[in-house]
C-alpha cells in the first residue's frame, strides 16, 4: 500500500540555521505530495504541495521538490525562525483516490533564538 | 470567512458514555474526513464521506460512527465500544476532485475521566 516515511525528530536548530526534513514515499502510480504544518494545539495547515515529478512547491521560504527517481519530497528552508517551531507532516494523495491520503509520523522542529 | 469549525475544543468522556464531536464547513466541499492523531504519530483515517447520506470506513472505524445528513456537517460519535478514545481528533474537507488538498479544522481533544 501507499506510505510515507519521514525523518524522526525532534529537530532542534538555532535561528537562521538551514533546515532539511527528509521524506520518502512508496506509492503506485503518480501521487501528489504535500507538506503540512501543525502548531501546538491546532489543526494542520497546508504548507506546500507538488502534483507531478520535478515540480517544486514553495511557501513562506520553505521548498520541496518532487523527485520521482528517489521517491522523495524533502522539505528545506534556508534560514529558520523561532516562529517556524511546529510539527511538520509529509503526506501523499494517491491519484484518483482522494480519500487515500497517507501521512508520515511528523517531525517536531524547535528553533531556539 | 470560509473554513472548518470543530467543537468543542476539549471534551471529557466518562466510562461507558457516547460522545459526539461536531464538524462544520462552509467551503462548499463535497468530501469530509475524520482523522485520529495520537502523540508522536501521524494521522489515521476513521471515516470519510464524499456525498450526503453516504460514508465509508477508514483504517480505524471500530468504535466510531458518523452521519452525513447535510453537506456542511459531518459529526463523529465516539461510542463506548472504543476502549482507548483519548486522542486529538481532526476533521478535514476537500473538493471532490482527484488529488485536491484537504483542509483541516482546529481539532478536538478527547480525554477520558
Amino acid at each position: 500500500g501507499n506510505s510515507v516515511t519521514q525523518m524522526e525528530g525532534p529537530v532542534t536548530l538555532s535561528e537562521e540555521a538551514f533546515l532539511t526534513i527528509n521524506c520518502t514515499y512508496t506509492a503506485t502510480g503518480y501521487p501528489s505530495l504535500f507538506w503540512y504544518v501543525q502548531y501546538p494545539g491546532e489543526g494542520l495547515q497546508l504548507l506546500l504541495k507538488a502534483t507531478k515529478a520535478d515540480d517544486k512547491g514553495s511557501n513562506k521560504g520553505f521548498e520541496a521538490t518532487y523527485r520521482k527517481e528517489t521517491t522523495s519530497f524533502h522539505l528545506e528552508k534556508g534560514s529558520v525562525q523561532v516562529s517556524d517551531s511546529a510539527v511538520y507532516f509529509c503526506a501523499l494523495s494517491a491519484r484518483g483516490n482522494n480519500n487515500d491520503m497517507r501521512f508520515g509520523a511528523g517531525t517536531r522542529l524547535t528553533v531556539k533564538p | 470567512d470560509g473554513g472548518i469549525t470543530q467543537s468543542p475544543k476539549y471534551l471529557f468522556r466518562k466510562e461507558g458514555q457516547n460522545v459526539t464531536l461536531s464538524c462544520e464547513q462552509n467551503l462548499n466541499h463535497d468530501a469530509m474526513y475524520w482523522y485520529r492523531q495520537d502523540p508522536g504519530q501521524g494521522l489515521r483515517l476513521i471515516y470519510y464521506s464524499q456525498i450526503v447520506n453516504d460514508f465509508q470506513k477508514g483504517d480505524i472505524a471500530e468504535g466510531y460512527s458518523v452521519s452525513r445528513e447535510k453537506k456542511e456537517s459531518f459529526p463523529l460519535t465516539v461510542t463506548s465500544a472504543q476502549k482507548n478514545p483519548t486522542a486529538f481528533y481532526l476533521c478535514a474537507s476537500s473538493p471532490l476532485a482527484r488529488q485536491e488538498t484537504q483542509y483541516f479544522g482546529p481539532g478536538t481533544r478527547l480525554l477520558v475521566l
